[in-house]
């Protein structure tokens, strides 16, 4: 069964470092999505991106923080200057069609910011 | 500002109990509602999206509700195995002329017993 993938499953950086988390959604898909979940708290949405550009984002999603996909196959969240509350688990997410559709997760890539 | 509440936070039930848990939203810009079922270093796996005031569907020994007009779904696991043990995650879609994304609880985290 075809499924989301995300490398690296666990990213160390030091403050102020760029750091990019890639995404392979599922193929078909055409709806892609980042979340993040601080430990012990909510999974946040940060950003959608349709048709290689940017659908919604949130208040999170600042300056720092861009999306990309470079290729047909990868989804790409990059943050310029890593602060530490950046810690977080960072969650990718395909649809095939939009919104209230299934999203499919991918396993998540725990980013550690010291 | 839009929330979405889950209740309880933890369950410990023995194999063979039924369950249910509460997922609590904004009765106004309803979309859908999505429930995840997430275990421990796995990716959430979709369960149910649902949009309809009424709607009910089922996945084998799990069934969910939806009530949009006072703002609730219920998630029932009927005779609970040890390999139910989970967090479960509601997220409500909002979709308004401003807001169009993912909302989701805290998650209810099951723990069945044998």
């Amino acid at each position: 069964e075809p499924e989301v993938t995300q490398t690296p499953s666990h990213q160390v950086t030091q403050m102020g470092q760029e750091v990019i988390l890639r995404c392979v959604p599922i193929s078909n898909h055409l709806y892609f999505y980042w979340y993040r979940q601080i430990l012990g708290q909510k999974v946040e949405f940060l950003v959608s991106f349709y048709n290689n550009e940017i659908s919604e984002k949130s208040e999170i999603f600042d300056d720092q923080f861009s999306v990309e996909r470079p290729d047909g196959s990868n989804f790409t969240l990059k943050i310029r200057s890593t602060k530490l509350e950046d810690s977080a688990m960072y969650f990718c997410a395909s649809s095939e069609l939009y919104a209230g559709e299934t999203q499919y997760f991918g396993p998540g890539t725990r980013l550690t910011v010291l | 500002i839009l929330n979405v509440e889950q209740s309880p936070q933890s369950l410990h039930v023995q194999e063979g109990d039924s369950t249910n848990f509460t997922c609590s939203f904004p009765s106004s810009n309803f979309y859908a509602l999505h429930w995840y079922r997430w275990e421990t270093a796995k990716s959430p796996e979709a369960l149910f999206v649902m949009t309809l005031n009424g709607d009910e569907k089922k996945k084998g020994r799990i069934s969910a509700t939806l009530n949009t007009k006072e703002g609730y779904s219920y998630l029932y696991i009927k005779g609970s195995q040890p390999e139910d043990s989970a967090t479960y995650l509601c997220a409500f879609w909002a979709r308004s002329y401003n807001t169009d994304k993912l909302i989701f609880g805290t998650g209810t985290r099951l723990q069945v017993f044998p």
